[in-house]
């Protein structure tokens, strides 16, 4: 059965610091790994890995899969108050058909 | 706005109740899902839609019942739930399921209540 683990649970941090999310899975024939972000209710997409050692940037925020080693991080620099949300990572695996998802990461970004 | 939309956003429900939660989407796309999120559980897929025909049913009880009438819509049609059922339940699309079916698109979710 696929699985996901996140890292950690839960942290505050202060506006301007950077956070480091961890997301580590086993899964049947990897297809790619999804962060996403869930602010109030609706998950919203950030970044989908296939491949590994390459990193993929939107502003300030930044991710990379080994899969090697299976996992993959995010990273937020520079953290803002908007930032505070749940960050999901998921797998797609060989059926294709769903992501297995982990239990999430509470970040809380404080003035 | 994601392009898909859900409704209601809240609904509180007796046991006995029968109610039926809806999601719309307007991005064209082939696959259309319901997931559940329950408090300090991670998000569980329980049903997938493609072209209207349903493709995985993730042993999800038969108090849950599903009806995609057409690739646009999906519906959840909910009887004699129990009170663990309470959650919030999330309809997503995607382009295709398979290949590529990785970026899912979420509405807003339903809260559910059963009392």
């Amino acid at each position: 059965e696929d699985k996901v683990v996140q890292s950690p649970l839960s942290l505050v941090v202060h506006e301007g610091d950077t956070v480091t999310l961890n997301c580590s899975y086993e899964v049947t024939n990897f297809r790619s790994l999804l962060w996403y972000k869930q602010e109030k209710k609706a998950p919203t997409f950030l970044f989908m890995l296939t491949s590994s050692g390459i990193e993929k940037k939107s502003g300030r925020l930044s991710s990379i899969l080994d899969k090697k080693e299976l996992f993959s991080i995010l990273n937020i620099t520079a953290t803002q108050t908007g930032d505070s949300a749940i960050y999901l990572c998921a797998v797609e695996g060989a059926a294709g058909n769903k992501l297995t998802f982990g239990g999430g990461t509470r970040v809380l970004v404080k003035p | 706005e994601t392009g898909v939309t859900q409704t209601p956003r809240h609904l509180v429900m007796g046991m006995t109740n029968k109610k039926s939660l809806k999601c719309e989407q307007h991005l064209g796309h082939n696959a259309m899902y319901w997931y559940k999120q329950s408090a300090k559980k991670p998000l569980e897929l329980m049903f997938v839609y493609s072209l209207e025909e349903r493709v995985e049913n993730n042993s999800v009880p038969s108090r849950f019942s599903p009806e995609c009438p057409n690739s646009s819509h999906l519906f959840l049609h909910l009887h004699t739930l129990q009170p663990e059922d309470s959650a919030l339940y999330l309809c997503a699309s995607s382009q295709e399921v398979g290949q590529g079916a990785g970026e899912l698109f979420f509405g807003e979710g339903s809260r559910l209540t059963v009392l």
